[in-house]
This record gives structure tokens, C-alpha cells and sequence, in this order.
């Protein structure tokens, strides 16, 4: 069945580093795929997406890129910041949303 | 922008209560949807809706109920409360295809 696997956290990195968070799903067919993120406290917002192979999406310095070969939509940004800290979930499906359990990122000053 | 409101914010209730939490949406989305997030489980689509009328059920639909009158509002019934249904619930609306669902800022239910 569709299933997305995502890394488990907690993840813990200083301000300026370097941040990946894997992401890997199976599904039929060729779904649209998103990282939403969730502050404490709010509802999810959508972060990027991206709907065909090889599409990047970008967005406040995040990028995953849709890899249908390794049905894969890894999270990355060169240069966190504290206020990047948060709960980050990738997902697809449309309309209808297939989620991974969310990746719980902390970034120290 | 109001975009997507629930109601309440936090309840707590009884087993064997019902209630009812409201969702409505001021962006004429067709879809609109519901989900319950929990520790180590990311969100888990319970019932959907593809536009006034029409509903159908998610991924783990058993205990809950739901109807759409209007394309705004999309309630969830909880009709007997059990332990098992503490959680947090968000609703979420979007247009079809392979639009961008968005979420509400959830609501947190316990049951004791």
C-alpha cells in the first residue's frame, strides 16, 4: 500500500549547518509530493511541492527534488536557522494525503 | 484571511460523550478533509469530502461521522467518545488534483 518512510528524529543542528531530511515513499502511479512543516502550536503550512519527476521545489532557502528512480524527496537547505525549527512532514497524494511520521528539527544559536 | 477555522481549540470529554468539532473554509475549495495526528503516526486521513454532498471515508473512518450541507463547513462527529479518539484533529481544504491542502490549527481532544 502507499507508505511514506521518513527520517526519524529528533535532529538537533547548530544555526549555519548544513540540513538533510530523507524522505522516501511508495505509491502508484506518479503522485504529487510536498514537505509541509508544523510551529508549535499551529496547523500545518506547505513548505514546497513538487509534481513530476525531476521537478524541484523550492522555498525560504528548502529544496527536495522529485526523483521518481529512487522515489525519493529528500529536504535540504545549506544554512539553517533557529527559526527553521519545527516539525517537518513529507507527503504525497492528491487531494488525499499520504503522511511520513514528521522529522522534529531544533536548530541551536 | 480567516482560510481554514476549527472549533474548539482544546476539549476534554467524557467516554461515551459525543460532540461534534467544526471546520469551515472562506476559500470555496471543493475538497476539504479530515485528519488525526498522532505520536509516531504523522496525520491519518480520516473522512473526505470532494464537494457539497458528497463524502466519503479515509484511512481510519470508525467512530467518526461526517456530512457536508454547504461547500464552507465540514464538521466531524464524534458520536460515542472512546480513549482511543484522544488525539489532535485537523481539517484541512484544497482545491482537486494536485493542489496544495490547507490545514487548519488543529484541535486537541482528550478523552478520559
Amino acid at each position: 500500500g502507499n507508505s511514506v518512510t521518513q527520517m526519524e528524529g529528533p535532529v538537533t543542528l547548530s544555526e549555519e549547518a548544513f540540513l538533510t531530511i530523507n524522505c522516501t515513499y511508495t505509491a502508484t502511479g506518479y503522485p504529487s509530493l510536498f514537505w509541509y512543516v508544523q510551529y508549535p502550536g499551529e496547523g500545518l503550512q506547505l513548505l514546497l511541492k513538487a509534481t513530476k519527476a525531476d521537478d524541484k521545489g523550492s522555498n525560504k532557502g528548502f529544496e527536495a527534488t522529485y526523483r521518481k528512480e529512487t522515489t525519493s524527496f529528500h529536504l535540504e537547505k545549506g544554512s539553517v536557522q533557529v527559526s527553521d525549527s519545527a516539525v517537518y512532514f513529507c507527503s504525497f497524494g492528491n487531494e488525499k494525503l499520504t503522511f511520513g511520521t514528521g522529522t522534529r528539527l531544533t536548530i541551536i544559536p | 484571511n480567516a482560510g481554514v477555522t476549527q472549533t474548539p481549540k482544546f476539549q476534554v470529554l467524557k467516554t461515551g460523550q459525543s460532540m461534534t468539532l467544526q471546520c469551515a473554509q472562506d476559500m470555496n475549495h471543493e475538497y476539504m478533509s479530515w485528519y488525526r495526528q498522532d505520536p509516531g503516526m504523522g496525520l491519518r486521513l480520516i473522512h473526505y469530502s470532494v464537494g457539497a454532498g458528497i463524502t466519503d471515508q479515509g484511512e481510519v473512518p470508525n467512530g467518526y461521522n461526517v456530512s457536508r450541507s454547504t461547500t464552507e463547513d465540514f464538521p466531524l462527529r464524534l458520536l460515542s467518545a472512546a480513549p482511543s479518539q484522544t488525539s489532535v484533529y485537523f481539517c484541512a481544504s484544497g482545491g482537486r488534483g494536485n493542489q496544495p491542502q490547507h490545514f487548519g490549527d488543529g484541535t486537541r481532544l482528550s478523552i478520559l
